[in-house]
């Protein structure tokens, strides 16, 4: 069964630092996806990572995939306010997609 | 364009009852899959439809089944509520794997509480 874990669980930011969440899957997967979710909310689509050494980036956020290590990267820039939200990655395997457990971040002035 | 819609947004049953989700996807979109994410369990896989098949279903009883329609609206149905089953359900539509644009958007959710 594919497995994906995430770390940190929880990542307490401090405004304009930079942060890395990381994510490892078990299996084998040609796609990786990163969500952003904010309470009460559904999920809303950052990244889809679909090759080794794919590298995306939009404002502060850059997402990374090395196949080879079954590892991609969340990298935060200057963190700011508006992000605060619980970030999801997810490997697609047979039609399914598994979640890692979450990354909620605070930032805090 | 219109995204995933996902009918009622919040439901409230009682134990025993029975419930129907609905999901309409994406004009064009082919797949629709179905998710229960709880605090204790996180985001769990439940069945994924394609063009009326169901191609995979996660590890969940015999109370919960889907079906989807020739014009890949989905509906979702859960019998005998149980407490336990008070979660977000999340629909996602998707283009199928071979499509350059695959990827899963996600609808708002419907939040079943059961009392």
């Amino acid at each position: 069964e594919l497995k994906v874990e995430q770390n940190p669980l929880f990542l307490s930011m401090q405004e304009g630092k930079n942060y890395t969440i990381y994510c490892n899957y078990s299996t084998t997967s040609d796609r990786l996806y990163w969500y952003r979710q904010d309470p009460g909310k559904s999920l809303e689509s950052l990244f889809v990572l679909l090759s080794n050494g794919a590298v995306k980036q939009e404002g502060r956020l850059m997402a990374s995939l090395d196949t080879k290590a079954r590892l991609s990267t969340l990298h935060i820039t200057a963190a700011v306010h508006d992000l605060s939200a619980t970030y999801f990655c997810a490997v697609v395997n047979d039609y399914k997609l598994s979640f890692g457990a979450g990354t909620t971040v605070t930032v805090r002035a | 364009k219109a995204g995933v819609t996902q009918t009622p947004r919040y439901l409230i049953k009682t134990r025993g009852q029975q419930v129907t989700l609905s999901c309409s996807p994406i004009s064009g979109h082919r797949s629709v899959s179905w998710y229960q994410q709880t605090p204790g369990q996180g985001l769990q896989f439940l069945f994924e439809y394609f063009s009326e098949t169901q191609r995979n279903k996660g590890n969940f009883p015999g109370r919960f089944s889907g079906r989807q329609f020739s014009n890949s609206r989905s509906e979702m149905n859960v019998s005998t509520l149980e407490l336990g089953d008070s979660a977000l359900y999340l629909c996602a539509s998707s283009f199928d794997r071979d499509s350059p644009n695959y990827g899963y958007t996600f609808g708002s959710g419907t939040r079943l509480t059961v009392v």
